[in-house]
């Protein structure tokens, strides 16, 4: 089964630098989620979207921003990146079955983006 | 303010026997549990969930047990492989209200370590 595809896996960048990280959900989900995992820490929600628009956000510097685009892939964009910005970052989708007023939304999550900052 | 809590960072148990590794929460308003399963520079791996309208789902191997008056849950696994060991992440979400569409982010326990001894 398809899964949750994040590019690039490992990405190195120097501080102050931009940084651009992708996520393409599984096929038919309509909610991405972002989440944050720093060395020894549990992943923290960022931010996500549903269908197209955000959803809800949580934790996200000012420095970062999110979309998702018309084929349902995300972007994250850092910039003015700090030494504390390395860090796991994660993507997860997820399908509404329909049923209203029901949480049942699993989240299935990509392999991370290992970000370092120098 | 950590609202989902796993106080046993790490468990070693042989294999063959059961692993139950114990989740608490804070926030009433969580009504979604979800269990996955980590191993170092990969994605968490969803394993099994449960709604706040049962008190017990099985899958397998896996069964998750939910007591809303303690809130409290744990993650048996019946009999234990060496495949198993893992962080173990107890996961929890709740609806936001005024969100849109799928919006029940997830907020994370910090992990128990499963070693699983041949």
């Amino acid at each position: 089964a398809a899964g949750v595809i994040q590019s690039p896996r490992h990405l190195i960048k120097e501080k102050r630098e931009t940084a651009t990280l992708k996520c393409y959900p599984i096929p038919r989900h309509d909610t991405v989620y972002w989440y944050q995992q720093g060395p020894g820490q549990d992943p923290q929600f960022l931010i996500s979207f549903y269908e197209k628009m955000q959803s809800d956000k949580g934790s996200i510097p000012d420095r970062f921003s999110a979309q998702q685009f018309s084929d349902y892939h995300s972007e994250l964009n850092m910039s003015s990146l700090e030494l504390g910005d390395s860090a796991l970052y994660f993507c997860a989708s997820s399908y509404r079955p329909g049923l209203a007023g029901r949480n049942t939304d699993t989240q299935y999550f990509g392999p991370g983006t290992r970000l370092t900052v120098l | 303010d950590q609202q989902v809590k796993q106080n046993s960072p790490s468990l070693s148990v042989q294999e063959g026997r059961i692993s139950i590794l114990n989740c608490d929460y804070t926030n009433s308003m969580f009504d979604y549990f979800l269990w996955y399963k980590k191993y170092p520079a990969e994605g968490p791996t969803f394993l099994i969930s449960i709604s706040s309208i049962k008190d017990k789902n099985e899958d397998g191997r896996f069964t998750v047990f939910l007591n809303k008056s303690a809130k409290h849950l744990s993650l048996h696994i019946v009999p234990s492989q060496p495949g198993d060991s893992a962080v173990y992440f107890c996961a929890a979400s709740a609806p936001k209200e005024g969100g849109r569409g799928s919006n029940y982010k997830l907020t994370f326990g910090k992990g128990t370590l499963l070693t699983v001894n041949p």
